[in-house]
């Protein structure tokens, strides 16, 4: 089955500094890609995602690139700000018709210092 | 849409007693998904149903757990004894095939069997 390894596991920036996440990928077949923010206390939350036929998506302060070459994908956030502390978790699935069962990293923690 | 809801939001319940997690999906969609977080696991896929049929429960652990979708608007997880390595908090999520697709997650269920 698909595997998806995360990195790095935490991650500590300065506000206004961009925090990069990294993701790989195991199954070539896979092709759709999103990122979940998750706080505290509360379920994760679609903030961005990427199909297979594009290499890079941006909205705002958050963009994301796929290599399927490569079979890895990225997110980045610009301009970090202390709301963007969370947990962030990449995830890939397959088709449209399986409703995206999604396999998930093993999620970052993002701390945005002040 | 109030979102997909899950109760209870906490449960603490004695080793061996049985456990019932209930989710009440986004009206409209066809898919629904149970997950299970742990620091040690992340994001596990236990289930999910395409029009309240069982697709895969590949991810399910043990006999001792079950899942129903007796209707488009209810789903249960059955834990059943319930044991110490059960604890974790269990998510609710719904998609829809048409649109985006993406998977809308509940706020969680904090199960803790001590």
């Amino acid at each position: 089955g698909e595997n998806v390894e995360q990195h790095p596991s935490t991650l500590s920036v300065q506000e206004g500094d961009s925090a990069v996440i990294k993701c790989t990928y195991s199954d070539s077949a896979s092709n759709y890609f999103p990122w979940y923010k998750q706080e505290l206390g509360k379920g994760p939350q679609l903030i961005i995602d990427i199909r297979s036929n594009v290499g890079e998506k941006k909205d705002q302060r958050i963009a994301v690139t796929l290599n399927k070459t490569a079979k890895h994908f990225s997110l980045h956030i610009t301009e970090t700000q202390p709301e963007d502390s969370a947990v962030y978790f990449c995830a890939a699935s397959k088709n449209k018709a399986a409703g995206n069962k999604l396999t998930f990293g093993g999620g970052t923690r993002v701390l945005v210092k002040p | 849409d109030a979102g997909v809801i899950q109760s209870p939001r906490h449960e603490v319940t004695e080793m061996g007693q049985e456990v019932t997690l209930r989710c009440k999906p986004i009206s409209g969609h066809d898919y629904l998904f149970w997950y299970r977080q742990t620091m040690m696991r992340g994001l596990e896929l236990l289930i999910y149903f395409n029009n309240n049929v069982p697709i895969d429960d590949s991810g399910m652990p043990e006999d001792r757990f079950s899942a129903k979708m007796p209707n488009a608007s209810f789903s249960t997880l059955k834990i059943q004894p319930s044991e110490p390595r059960d604890s974790a908090v269990y998510f609710c999520a719904s998609s829809s095939r048409q649109g985006r697709s993406e998977a809308f997650f509940g706020q969680g269920t904090r199960l803790t069997v001590v």
